[in-house]
């Protein structure tokens, strides 16, 4: 089955961009979704692309897809105190929405 | 705005007690998901349902049953609790096809004592 690969912690410095990285296992996976996670709450859905896709842009948020390796990342430009958060990688799985979960990045924003 | 909400945020139960976990959705959506969160390991999933009275095992079934009477809500049981449900538990809903994104309640925190 498929398998989604996040790096567990990455932290920068307010107003620096924020880079973070998904890899995953199954080429057939059509959807790739962000989620962002803040304390005590559950997910929000920030972004997807579709597999035909390279980049999608949404105000400080860019979605790189690199479909020949299987890897996902999401930059976060301008980075700001309120992204703290944990940030998921999703892949579809080709049945109804069906989602597989990377295990999460937590961002820490220092000042 | 899509609204799913899960009846309790903090929960604390016994070894051995039944429990239910609800959670309702408001935008009329096919599929419903019940999945656990624990740290370093992210998202499991653990029953999903693409209609009323339908649903299939996800990930990791042992140990939990689900129904769905209604479109709008989904409810996961805990059979017999164990120490090791302890758990976040979250559910979502989306609209039926592989390009519909999953939406989130807040998650309900399950300690078994």
């Amino acid at each position: 089955g498929e398998d989604v690969e996040q790096s567990l912690f990455l932290s920068v410095r307010e107003g620096d961009s924020s880079v973070i990285n998904c890899t995953y296992t199954d080429s057939s996976s059509t959807y790739l979704y962000w989620y962002k996670q803040e304390p005590g709450a559950g997910l929000q859905l920030l972004t997807y692309i579709f597999s035909n896709m390279d980049m999608k842009q949404d105000q400080r948020l860019t979605v790189l897809l690199n479909k020949k390796d299987k890897h996902l990342s999401l930059r976060i430009a301008d980075t700001q105190t309120g992204d703290s958060a944990i940030y998921f990688c999703a892949a579809s799985t080709g049945t109804a929405s069906k989602l597989t979960f990377g295990t999460g990045t937590r961002l820490q924003v220092t000042l | 705005d899509v609204k799913v909400t899960q009846s309790s945020r903090y929960l604390v139960k016994r070894t051995g007690e039944k429990v239910f976990l609800e959670c309702v959705q408001d935008m009329d959506h096919e599929n419903m998901f019940w999945y656990r969160q624990d740290p370093g390991l992210g998202l499991r999933l653990i029953y999903f349902s693409y209609d009323v009275k339908m649903k299939e095992k996800g990930d990791i079934p042992e140990g939990y049953s689900v129904s769905r009477e209604k479109k709008e809500r989904f409810s996961l049981i805990l059979e017999s609790a164990s120490t090791n449900q302890t758990s976040m538990y979250l559910c979502a809903s989306s609209f039926g096809g592989v390009d519909q994104p999953q939406h989130f309640g807040d998650g309900t925190r399950l300690s078994i004592l």
